[in-house]
């Protein structure tokens, strides 16, 4: 996951600048992964997902890479606007999904003006 | 068109009294789940059901029922409320358990056990 012990990383941008969130995932079985953004208060948002036969895949202002080598994930958001502000979650899953998504710790994603 | 609506979205309990977390959705998802959310950390699963009758442990059951009697509704159960039961309550659903497109959240339920 993107952090050890009980506080979540924080990464703190500037309005305008590209965002990147990194995640390590720990089952290299998994074969499916996904971002999530969280704001305050609300429950998890579907961002982006990759398969992992693929090493990246674009969205709208949203970029994920998947490194299976090192087990590495990354978010690019690009042009980063205050709406961005949130806890992001990297999740991954182990072939047929039945079992759930395993989740990360988060990155509290900060935009300062 | 509700999607995944979870209540209620605050609850205190005192220590042993047990309750029902209630997550209805209306998109006629087969898979549905339960996560739980402590501070610091990343959802972990609980229960989850891969279609009406069918339900099954997650990473952290301990402590928690479920049953899925209808497609729509996938109620949890503490049956004697803990202090380490404390937490943010996800209720999560998907057309089918191959989480293609993600998981639609419920916004959840917020239980303090005292």
């Amino acid at each position: 996951g993107e952090s050890v012990g009980l506080h979540l990383p924080t990464l703190s941008v500037q309005e305008g600048d590209n965002s990147i969130i990194n995640c390590a995932y720990s089952n290299s079985a998994s074969d499916y992964f996904i971002w999530y953004k969280q704001e305050s208060g609300k429950g998890p948002q579907f961002i982006i997902d990759i398969r992992s036969n693929m090493d990246k895949r674009q969205g709208q202002r949203v970029t994920v890479l998947l490194n299976k080598t090192v087990k590495h994930l990354s978010l690019q958001i690009a042009a980063t606007q205050p709406g961005d502000s949130a806890v992001y979650f990297c999740a991954e899953n182990t072939g047929g999904g039945a079992d759930g998504l395993t989740f990360g710790k988060g990155t509290h994603l900060i935009i300062q003006p | 068109n509700a999607g995944v609506t979870q209540t209620p979205k605050f609850q205190v309990l005192k220590t042993g009294q047990s309750m029902t977390l209630q997550c209805a959705q209306d998109m006629n998802h087969e898979y549905m789940s339960w996560y739980r959310q402590d501070p610091g950390m990343g959802l972990r699963l609980i229960h989850y059901s891969v279609g009406a009758g069918i339900t099954d442990q997650g990473e952290v059951p301990n402590g928690y029922n479920v049953s899925r009697s209808t497609t729509e509704d996938f109620p949890l159960r503490l049956l004697s409320a803990a202090p380490s039961q404390t937490s943010v309550y996800f209720c999560a659903s998907s057309l089918n358990p191959t989480p293609k497109y993600g998981y639609t959240f419920g916004s959840g339920t917020r239980l303090t056990v005292v």
